[in-house]
Protein backbone atom coordinates (compact mmCIF):
# COMPACT_ATOMS: atom_id res chain seq x y z
CA UNK A 1 0.00 0.00 0.00
CA UNK A 2 1.56 3.33 -1.10
CA UNK A 3 2.56 5.65 1.93
CA UNK A 4 0.09 8.36 0.68
CA UNK A 5 -2.92 7.58 -1.82
CA UNK A 6 -4.96 10.38 -3.98
CA UNK A 7 -7.75 10.00 -6.62
CA UNK A 8 -5.78 10.97 -9.59
CA UNK A 9 -9.03 12.82 -11.22
CA UNK A 10 -9.64 15.01 -13.42
CA UNK A 11 -12.58 16.48 -11.14
CA UNK A 12 -14.44 18.60 -13.64
CA UNK A 13 -16.79 21.25 -12.04
CA UNK A 14 -18.70 24.13 -13.34
CA UNK A 15 -17.47 27.64 -11.56
CA UNK A 16 -18.82 28.67 -8.76
CA UNK A 17 -19.41 24.81 -7.65
CA UNK A 18 -17.67 23.14 -4.39
CA UNK A 19 -15.32 20.31 -4.97
CA UNK A 20 -13.37 18.10 -2.09
CA UNK A 21 -10.62 16.20 -2.13
CA UNK A 22 -9.69 13.27 0.30
CA UNK A 23 -6.30 11.97 0.61
CA UNK A 24 -5.74 8.84 2.53
CA UNK A 25 -2.53 7.78 4.74
CA UNK A 26 -1.26 4.75 6.01
CA UNK A 27 1.79 6.24 8.27
CA UNK A 28 0.30 6.38 11.46
CA UNK A 29 2.58 8.75 12.76
CA UNK A 30 2.77 11.56 10.22
CA UNK A 31 2.57 14.56 12.51
CA UNK A 32 2.36 17.37 9.81
CA UNK A 33 0.09 17.93 6.99
CA UNK A 34 -0.54 19.99 3.73
CA UNK A 35 -1.98 20.55 0.67
CA UNK A 36 0.13 21.94 -2.33
CA UNK A 37 -1.09 23.59 -5.64
CA UNK A 38 0.80 22.71 -8.80
CA UNK A 39 0.06 24.42 -12.29
CA UNK A 40 1.05 22.99 -15.63
CA UNK A 41 4.92 22.71 -15.57
CA UNK A 42 5.33 24.66 -12.61
CA UNK A 43 7.10 23.88 -9.23
CA UNK A 44 4.33 22.85 -6.67
CA UNK A 45 3.23 25.61 -4.34
CA UNK A 46 2.20 25.85 -0.61
CA UNK A 47 -1.71 26.10 -0.30
CA UNK A 48 -2.45 25.39 3.36
CA UNK A 49 -1.30 23.43 6.33
CA UNK A 50 -3.91 21.01 7.75
CA UNK A 51 -3.99 21.35 11.69
CA UNK A 52 -6.03 19.09 13.83
CA UNK A 53 -8.57 21.59 14.07
CA UNK A 54 -9.06 22.05 10.89
CA UNK A 55 -8.12 25.14 8.62
CA UNK A 56 -9.60 27.84 6.63
CA UNK A 57 -7.94 30.32 4.41
CA UNK A 58 -10.89 32.46 2.13
CA UNK A 59 -12.39 29.94 -0.17
CA UNK A 60 -10.36 26.27 0.81
CA UNK A 61 -10.59 24.56 4.20
CA UNK A 62 -8.61 21.54 5.01
CA UNK A 63 -9.38 19.07 7.50
CA UNK A 64 -7.31 16.40 9.40
CA UNK A 65 -9.10 12.81 10.05
CA UNK A 66 -7.05 11.35 12.39
CA UNK A 67 -9.26 8.13 12.79
CA UNK A 68 -9.96 7.18 9.24
CA UNK A 69 -6.20 8.80 8.42
CA UNK A 70 -7.08 11.43 5.98
CA UNK A 71 -7.18 14.89 4.93
CA UNK A 72 -9.47 17.00 2.74
CA UNK A 73 -9.50 19.97 0.84
CA UNK A 74 -12.59 21.78 0.57
CA UNK A 75 -12.91 24.16 -2.38
CA UNK A 76 -15.75 26.32 -2.30
CA UNK A 77 -17.14 29.02 -5.51
CA UNK A 78 -14.64 27.19 -7.58
CA UNK A 79 -12.83 29.91 -10.14
CA UNK A 80 -11.23 28.89 -13.22
CA UNK A 81 -7.90 30.00 -11.74
CA UNK A 82 -8.48 27.38 -9.49
CA UNK A 83 -7.68 24.44 -12.17
CA UNK A 84 -4.71 22.99 -11.16
CA UNK A 85 -3.41 19.78 -9.58
CA UNK A 86 -3.11 19.40 -5.57
CA UNK A 87 -0.72 17.40 -3.95
CA UNK A 88 -1.24 16.18 -0.21
CA UNK A 89 2.17 15.99 1.85
CA UNK A 90 3.15 14.64 5.17
CA UNK A 91 5.99 14.62 7.55
CA UNK A 92 6.99 10.52 7.79
CA UNK A 93 10.02 11.31 9.91
CA UNK A 94 12.83 13.68 10.47
CA UNK A 95 11.93 16.58 8.18
CA UNK A 96 11.27 13.90 5.37
CA UNK A 97 7.96 14.33 3.65
CA UNK A 98 5.85 12.22 1.58
CA UNK A 99 3.73 13.71 -1.36
CA UNK A 100 0.69 11.79 -3.31
CA UNK A 101 0.37 11.71 -6.90
CA UNK A 102 -1.82 14.76 -6.80
CA UNK A 103 -5.91 15.35 -7.47
CA UNK A 104 -6.36 17.34 -11.35
CA UNK A 105 -8.93 19.79 -10.98
CA UNK A 106 -10.62 21.34 -14.05
CA UNK A 107 -13.07 24.11 -13.34
CA UNK A 108 -14.74 25.17 -16.94
CA UNK A 109 -16.76 27.98 -17.56
CA UNK B 1 14.98 37.10 -1.17
CA UNK B 2 14.95 34.73 -4.18
CA UNK B 3 13.92 31.77 -2.46
CA UNK B 4 15.15 28.65 -4.11
CA UNK B 5 16.71 28.61 -7.54
CA UNK B 6 17.52 25.85 -9.97
CA UNK B 7 19.87 25.69 -13.07
CA UNK B 8 19.39 24.91 -16.02
CA UNK B 9 15.92 25.28 -16.79
CA UNK B 10 16.15 22.80 -19.66
CA UNK B 11 18.74 20.11 -20.42
CA UNK B 12 19.33 17.66 -23.05
CA UNK B 13 21.72 14.82 -22.63
CA UNK B 14 23.13 11.59 -24.47
CA UNK B 15 23.33 8.59 -22.70
CA UNK B 16 26.43 7.95 -20.94
CA UNK B 17 26.84 11.75 -20.50
CA UNK B 18 27.22 13.62 -16.84
CA UNK B 19 26.10 17.04 -15.74
CA UNK B 20 25.35 18.76 -12.42
CA UNK B 21 21.73 20.14 -11.62
CA UNK B 22 22.69 23.55 -9.31
CA UNK B 23 20.65 24.22 -6.44
CA UNK B 24 20.71 27.31 -4.16
CA UNK B 25 18.81 29.03 -1.68
CA UNK B 26 19.03 32.28 0.38
CA UNK B 27 16.19 31.23 3.13
CA UNK B 28 19.27 29.94 5.32
CA UNK B 29 17.23 26.54 5.82
CA UNK B 30 19.34 23.57 6.82
CA UNK B 31 17.45 20.70 4.95
CA UNK B 32 17.13 20.54 1.35
CA UNK B 33 16.31 17.79 -0.95
CA UNK B 34 16.30 16.95 -4.78
CA UNK B 35 13.02 15.14 -6.30
CA UNK B 36 12.16 13.67 -9.79
CA UNK B 37 9.03 14.31 -10.63
CA UNK B 38 7.57 11.44 -13.33
CA UNK B 39 3.86 11.38 -14.74
CA UNK B 40 1.42 9.18 -12.23
CA UNK B 41 4.56 8.55 -9.70
CA UNK B 42 4.42 11.99 -8.06
CA UNK B 43 7.43 13.40 -6.15
CA UNK B 44 10.08 11.19 -5.42
CA UNK B 45 12.46 11.93 -2.94
CA UNK B 46 16.38 11.26 -4.47
CA UNK B 47 18.69 12.52 -1.53
CA UNK B 48 18.33 15.41 0.86
CA UNK B 49 20.16 17.06 3.23
CA UNK B 50 20.00 17.95 6.76
CA UNK B 51 22.67 20.56 6.85
CA UNK B 52 26.25 21.41 5.18
CA UNK B 53 28.15 18.40 5.11
CA UNK B 54 25.30 16.20 5.72
CA UNK B 55 23.53 14.02 2.96
CA UNK B 56 21.45 11.19 2.60
CA UNK B 57 19.48 8.81 0.31
CA UNK B 58 16.00 8.93 -0.48
CA UNK B 59 13.85 6.45 -2.17
CA UNK B 60 15.62 6.87 -5.44
CA UNK B 61 19.44 7.73 -4.95
CA UNK B 62 20.86 5.50 -7.81
CA UNK B 63 22.61 7.03 -10.79
CA UNK B 64 22.71 10.06 -8.58
CA UNK B 65 25.43 12.14 -6.24
CA UNK B 66 24.91 14.69 -4.18
CA UNK B 67 27.22 16.68 -1.75
CA UNK B 68 26.19 20.18 0.75
CA UNK B 69 29.47 21.84 1.27
CA UNK B 70 27.32 25.40 2.32
CA UNK B 71 24.37 25.90 3.80
CA UNK B 72 23.01 27.35 0.12
CA UNK B 73 24.18 25.24 -2.19
CA UNK B 74 23.15 21.76 -3.00
CA UNK B 75 23.92 20.46 -6.29
CA UNK B 76 23.02 17.05 -8.23
CA UNK B 77 25.29 15.27 -10.10
CA UNK B 78 24.14 12.45 -12.78
CA UNK B 79 27.05 10.40 -13.11
CA UNK B 80 26.17 8.69 -16.16
CA UNK B 81 22.67 9.84 -17.88
CA UNK B 82 20.45 7.03 -18.46
CA UNK B 83 17.06 7.71 -20.72
CA UNK B 84 15.24 6.63 -17.38
CA UNK B 85 16.30 9.57 -16.20
CA UNK B 86 14.66 11.41 -17.77
CA UNK B 87 12.43 13.71 -15.62
CA UNK B 88 11.12 16.95 -14.31
CA UNK B 89 13.92 17.49 -11.48
CA UNK B 90 12.88 20.09 -8.33
CA UNK B 91 15.18 20.83 -5.70
CA UNK B 92 13.32 22.37 -1.92
CA UNK B 93 14.36 23.56 0.91
CA UNK B 94 12.34 23.13 4.12
CA UNK B 95 11.19 25.67 6.36
CA UNK B 96 10.68 25.78 10.40
CA UNK B 97 6.92 24.40 10.18
CA UNK B 98 7.86 21.67 7.28
CA UNK B 99 6.61 23.63 4.77
CA UNK B 100 8.76 23.02 1.55
CA UNK B 101 10.04 25.60 -1.14
CA UNK B 102 10.40 24.40 -4.25
CA UNK B 103 12.63 26.06 -6.88
CA UNK B 104 11.30 26.19 -11.15
CA UNK B 105 12.48 22.84 -11.65
CA UNK B 106 14.79 21.56 -14.70
CA UNK B 107 13.44 19.57 -17.47
CA UNK B 108 15.64 17.06 -18.55
CA UNK B 109 15.44 14.98 -21.54
CA UNK B 110 18.26 11.54 -21.86
CA UNK B 111 18.33 10.19 -25.35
Amino acid sequence: RKEVEQDPGPFNVPEGATVAFNCTYSNSASQSFFWYRQDCRKEPKLLMSVYSSGNEDGRFTAQLNRASQYISLLIRDSKLSDSATYLCAMNTGFQKLVFGTGTRLLVSP
Amino acid sequence: NAGVTQTPKFQVLKTGQSMTLQCAQDMNHEYMSWYRQDPGMGLRLIHYSVGAGITDQGEVPNGYNVSRSTTEDFPLRLLSAAPSQTSVYFCASLGTAYEQYFGPGTRLTVT
